[in-house]
């Protein structure tokens, strides 16, 4: 079965830290491939979204992430995190289209330490 | 920025009784999705639709579970029979394939099954 793999449950980095949230997929074949960003009591928002091309997508807040066929993942990164970055992350993948069902993984929280 | 708007942010209901989740989604999108995320766990697709019909379902969405588009702007998910283990945050989610290709989420309706 498709799955989305989020090692890290919970990180802690410094404000002014560079971050590396990680994420695999296992799927055959590549997918769409999401990260989603879900503040405390909020919904979710997309951060950048992967369907082809170019393996190194830049997102919204200064977030790019790098496609990896070799190594089926797709991680997160930020050169520089803020306070405000504090968050859970989902790494998400959709199978067929962006039109089919969203897999998201377990998260990862995000503390920043002032 | 147009946003997927849900109502109500918070329901309680008593276990046996049917509640019924609104959501508005964008408006120029087709393809509309409900989600689930029970605390502490992953989002969890429940069901989409497209073209008035259900698209795909999960697991989940057993015969407990409806959907329906009654006015051409809101799209509902109706549980029956309330039970404790559907106590949970619902997200909807809705898509303009062809445009932005991005399932934008609602903020959620945390239901709360006592």
């Amino acid at each position: 079965a498709q799955s989305v793999t989020q090692p890290d449950i919970h990180i802690t980095v410094s404000e002014g830290a560079s971050l590396e949230l990680r994420c695999n997929y296992s799927y055959g074949a590549t997918p769409y491939l999401f990260w989603y960003v879900q503040s405390p009591g909020q919904g979710l928002q997309l951060l950048l979204k992967y369907f082809s091309g170019d393996t190194l997508v830049q997102g919204i807040k200064g977030f790019e992430a790098e496609f990896k066929r070799s190594q089926s993942s797709f991680n997160l990164r930020k050169p520089s995190v803020h306070w405000s970055d504090a968050a859970e992350y989902f790494c998400a993948v959709a199978r067929y289209s962006s039109a089919s069902k969203i897999i998201f993984g377990s998260g990862t929280r995000l503390s920043i330490r002032p | 920025e147009p946003e997927v708007t849900q109502t109500p942010s918070h329901q309680v209901t008593q276990m046996g009784q049917e509640v019924i989740l609104r959501c508005v989604p964008i408006s120029n999108h087709l393809y509309f999705y409900w989600y689930r995320q029970i605390l502490g766990q992953k989002v969890e697709f429940l069901v989409s639709f497209y073209n008035n019909e259900i698209s795909e379902k999960s697991e989940i969405f057993d015969d407990q579970f409806s959907v329906e588009r009654p006015d051409g702007s809101n799209f509902t998910l109706k549980i029956r029979s309330t039970k404790l283990e559907d106590s949970a945050m619902y997200f909807c989610a809705s898509m303009d394939r062809g445009g932005t290709d991005t399932q934008y989420f609602g903020p959620g309706t945390r239901l709360t099954v006592l």
